[in-house]
């Protein structure tokens, strides 16, 4: 069985802190790995994924297999990056069925 | 920008009364799902088609849920009868292939049953 976990309901940071989002999993395989993200009033959107290796709105997440974590990182946070975090979890020959972590609402305050 | 869409967006119901909401995918994405999204928690999948053949529902509950979508392309879900806990918010979702593309998802129907 796959399963996501997302061990914190709420991070709160102040503008221009670190943020680390936490997300570990258990798959048996090899999983791919994505981050989603909800903006207020807005539709559920990727963020980023795994395989892509890439930094999206500053935003970085490795995929550690030893630890089986996918944490979301950032220098310094904005206050634009409020919003709902998913970590996601889609896994070989799993036809892109996602199974989400329960989401972290990060909260940037001023 | 094309765009998943759903309606309703707000729907509330009474036990026991049948409800349906419906999606339009996006255009030419052969892959459409279904997630329900319980309040608190991750989104979870109902039922997953390729085309217009279902791939995976195996956590769809077919005593009172069906999904379908005849022509390939919009999708329906229906609950006959609705429960109290099938208050949640019902996600669409599309992507162009069934392996490694992304999903992208609607505004979501938020069912309440009262």
């Amino acid at each position: 069985a796959q399963r996501v976990t997302q061990p914190e309901k709420l991070l709160s940071v102040f503008k221009g802190a670190p943020v680390e989002l936490k997300c570990n999993y258990s798959y048996s395989g090899s999983p791919e790995l994505f981050w989603y993200v909800q903006y207020s009033r807005q539709r559920l959107q990727l963020l980023l994924r795994h395989i892509s290796r890439e930094s999206i709105k500053g935003f970085t997440a490795d995929l550690n297999k030893g630890e089986t974590s996918f944490h979301l990182k950032k220098p310094f946070a904005q206050e634009e990056d409020s919003a709902m975090y998913y970590c996601a979890l889609s896994g070989t020959g799993g036809g892109n069925k996602l199974t989400f972590g329960t989401g972290t609402q990060l909260k940037v305050e001023l | 920008e094309a765009e998943v869409a759903q309606s309703p967006r707000y729907k509330i119901t009474e036990k026991s009364q049948a409800v349906a909401f419906w999606c339009d995918p996006i255009s030419g994405h052969a892959t459409l799902y279904w997630y329900r999204q319980i309040l608190g928690q991750g989104p979870e999948l109902l039922v997953q088609f390729q085309d217009e053949s279902v791939v995976d529902d195996s956590q769809l509950p077919k005593d009172r849920f069906s999904a379908e979508r005849l022509k390939g392309v919009d999708s329906t879900l229906k609950i006959q009868p609705a429960e109290l806990g099938d208050s949640a918010m019902y996600l669409c979702a599309s992507s162009r292939g069934a392996v490694n593309t992304e999903a992208f998802f609607g505004q979501g129907t938020r069912l309440t049953v009262v």
